[in-house]
């Protein structure tokens, strides 16, 4: 078990809807990274933040949005929902330095119907 | 841009045997780390073994090693002694060391599935 905690572990939302998911990084990780894992195929980077600051953005539209809280824990939102963003949705916190570890939590399962 | 490309969806392998995991991966980037991260049905993403491009020798850890090819963009793993517990989907993935620590590209998986 790694120190990385999501919240909620599943949740259904309606089409157009607005959604929040929650991630705790690790104690004395300052970096939290996003990414959606669609059924069948392998995490796609969201966006990462560093210091409370959007540190580079995958290719996602604008409706994904976040936030890293002084704590480092940080926020994803998802506006306007669409039935594509059915997903896995993982946070991976890491330290700063080239040759630490992301570590992963368990993941919030959406379902968009 | 980069990408990583894993050409077996599915695998499986008898307990106490050996199996490889292949990946092949694309960039012009001559510094970077490459990494096989084990996700089993929990689905949290576990680091089985990492790799910088700039050490020659390939790494190992305890079971697990990998068979790195620099010239052929090459990355594959080996598992020895399989056991029940290495049952999970396997993800090769590649950070460019220029960029941020958790910018990580991900290829589609292998499943594999280990047999007593």
């Amino acid at each position: 078990e790694t120190g990385v905690t999501q919240s909620p572990t599943h949740l259904i939302k309606t089409r157009g809807q607005q959604v929040t998911l929650r991630c705790s990084s690790q104690s004395g990780h300052n970096t939290v990274s996003w990414y959606q894992q669609a059924l069948g195929q392998g995490p796609q980077f969201i966006f990462q933040y560093y210091r409370e600051e959007e540190n580079g953005r995958g290719n996602f539209p604008p409706r994904f949005s976040g936030l890293q809280f002084p704590n480092y824990s940080s926020e994803l939102n998802v506006n306007a929902l669409e039935l594509d963003d059915s997903a896995l949705y993982l946070c991976a916190s890491s330290a700063t330095g080239l040759n630490t570890e992301a570590f992963f939590g368990q993941g919030t399962r959406l379902t968009v119907v | 841009a980069q990408t990583v490309t894993q050409s077996q969806p599915e695998m499986s392998v008898q307990e106490a045997e050996t199996v490889t995991l292949s990946c092949t991966y694309d960039t012009s980037e001559n510094n970077y780390y490459l990494f096989w991260y084990k996700q089993p049905p929990s689905r949290q993403m576990i680091l089985v073994i990492r790799q910088e491009a700039y050490k020659q020798q390939n790494a190992t850890e305890n079971r697990f090693s990998v068979n790195f090819q620099k010239a052929a963009k090459s990355f594959s793993l080996k598992i020895s002694d399989s056991q029940l517990g290495d049952t999970a989907m396997y993800f090769c993935a590649f950070m460019n060391k220029r960029g941020s620590q958790g910018n990580l590209i991900f290829g589609k998986g292998t499943k594999l599935s280990v047999k007593p």
